[in-house]
């Protein structure tokens, strides 16, 4: 059973670009979740999907964004990116999204901005 | 809101025994995972208690008080392998989040 999959691995982009990351979760699993992982901060709660509807969103301005489409596979896009927004961002899909559940995490996309 | 604090750094011994500890603050509390997560690496799913109690699961145990809002990750007969970051997380009922603290760094020395 393949893992998840986020792509790119490896990104540079300037500051005021936008980028789009994707995660493809494990096969059968409804729920995508979108985190922010920076040294001093630990992981940050980006936002949650589940069968395309997004349930929660952390405290993250508007420039961040997501969708969920029919197959599960998720995307986050970035606009007008900052120097700040330089992080690994990690996506976790669980089978129904319930928060007692395992999440199975992805390698991460590493986001660097110049 | 949510609240999670544990210690940024520990240094144990190959062989021993070290707990990491976790304290919380969340309202619709619906557990307590720990994950662990070696540098460059994603986490990976250690534990998951909803109740109060210890969990062992081979040499590594987790334990609960809700009450206190406390939990501890205690790994037993310490390997160099083990050296990573421990994360604690929350999840409340029907947030549809899981939030977690800012994890531990374990160093093991020889």
């Amino acid at each position: 059973k393949a893992g998840v999959t986020q792509t790119p691995r490896y990104l540079i982009k300037t500051r005021g670009q936008q980028v789009t990351l994707s995660c493809s979760p494990i096969s059968g699993h409804r729920s995508v979740s979108w985190y922010q992982q920076t040294p001093g901060q630990g992981l940050q709660f980006l936002f949650e999907y589940f069968s395309e509807t997004q349930r929660n969103k952390g405290n993250f301005p508007g420039r961040f964004s997501g969708r969920q489409f029919s197959n599960s596979r998720s995307e986050m896009n970035v606009s007008t990116l900052e120097l700040g927004d330089s992080a690994l961002y990690l996506c976790a899909s669980s089978s129904q999204g319930q928060t007692n559940t395992e999440a199975f995490f992805g390698q991460g996309t590493r986001l660097t901005v110049v | 809101g949510q609240n999670i604090d544990q210690p940024t750094e520990m240094t144990a011994t190959e062989g021993a025994i070290v707990q990491i500890n976790c304290t919380y603050q969340t309202s619709g509390f619906n557990g307590l995972f720990w994950y662990q997560q070696h540098a460059g690496e994603a986490p990976t799913f250690l534990s998951y208690n909803v109740l109060d109690g210890l969990e062992e699961k081979g040499r590594f145990s987790s334990f609960l008080s809700r009450s206190k809002g406390y939990s501890y990750l205690l790994l037993k007969e310490l390997q160099m392998k083990d050296s990573a970051s421990y994360l604690c997380a929350t999840s409340n009922t029907g947030g549809f989040k899981t939030i977690f603290g800012a994890g531990t760094r374990l160093f093991v020395k020889a």
